[in-house]
């Protein structure tokens, strides 16, 4: 079985500084990790994800993460942050096995602060 | 191309009552992956199909909850008879699965109101 793990239901940041929102995942087999954003009232969209190769993946909006297979780990960072960027942040992971369904974290709500 | 598509976007009914969510997949995307959203849980996935067959529906949480997809364009959620418990936000995601990925695109949601 898998599990997700973002310990921060609410993040206040000041706009303009950096910003990382920490998940942390398990599961016995290998796994894809994704990062959602929704906003207000609308469906998730894809931020980034890691399937394979470079640990470090960029992804939209100037987000980016870093997959550590030692700690389990899939933290997503922006070094400046603005207002728009003001949403709801899913980790997720899937089986690397097969097509299924994707197991969330309960969320991040990134609070931008003006 | 168009996105997932669901509808109603917004659903009012009263306890008892059957609901049926709908969902059009992004053409040529053949897994379908029904979610569902609370606030005391998060997101749950309740069913998927590949290629028009249910392959896991583990997370249906009652028989009252049902869902078939009749074609590779179209899917329904049926929840009959409804309760309040059931309120939340239902999204749709489709995939392409093409090897190696397993990237979801998700619908905009059916926010659901049992009375």
């Amino acid at each position: 079985a898998q599990s997700v793990t973002q310990l921060d239901s609410q993040v206040p940041v000041f706009e303009e500084a950096p910003v990382e929102l920490r998940c942390n995942y398990s599961s016995s087999v290998s796994v894809y990790l994704f990062w959602y954003v929704q906003y207000p009232n609308q469906g998730l969209q894809l931020l980034l994800k890691y399937l394979s190769g470079s640990t470090l993946v960029k992804g939209i909006n100037g987000f980016e993460a870093e997959f550590n297979k030692s700690q389990t780990s899939f933290h997503l960072r922006k070094p400046s942050v603005h207002i728009s960027d003001t949403a709801e942040y899913f980790c997720a992971v899937s089986d690397r096995g097969g097509a299924d369904g994707l197991t969330f974290g309960k969320g991040t709500h990134l609070i931008i602060q003006p | 191309d168009a996105g997932v598509i669901q509808s109603p976007r917004h659903e009012v009914t009263e306890m008892g009552q059957e609901v049926t969510l709908r969902c059009k997949p992004i053409s040529g995307h053949n897994s379908l992956f029904w979610y569902r959203q609370t606030m005391m849980r998060g997101l749950e996935l309740l069913i998927y199909f590949n290629n028009n067959v249910p392959i896991d529906d583990s997370g249906m949480p009652e028989d009252r909850f049902s869902a078939k997809m009749p074609n590779a364009s179209f899917s329904t959620l049926k929840i009959q008879p409804s309760e309040p418990r059931d309120s939340a936000v239902y999204f749709c995601a489709s995939n392409p699965r093409v090897a190696g990925t397993n990237e979801q695109f998700f619908g905009p949601g059916t926010r659901l109101t049992v009375l």
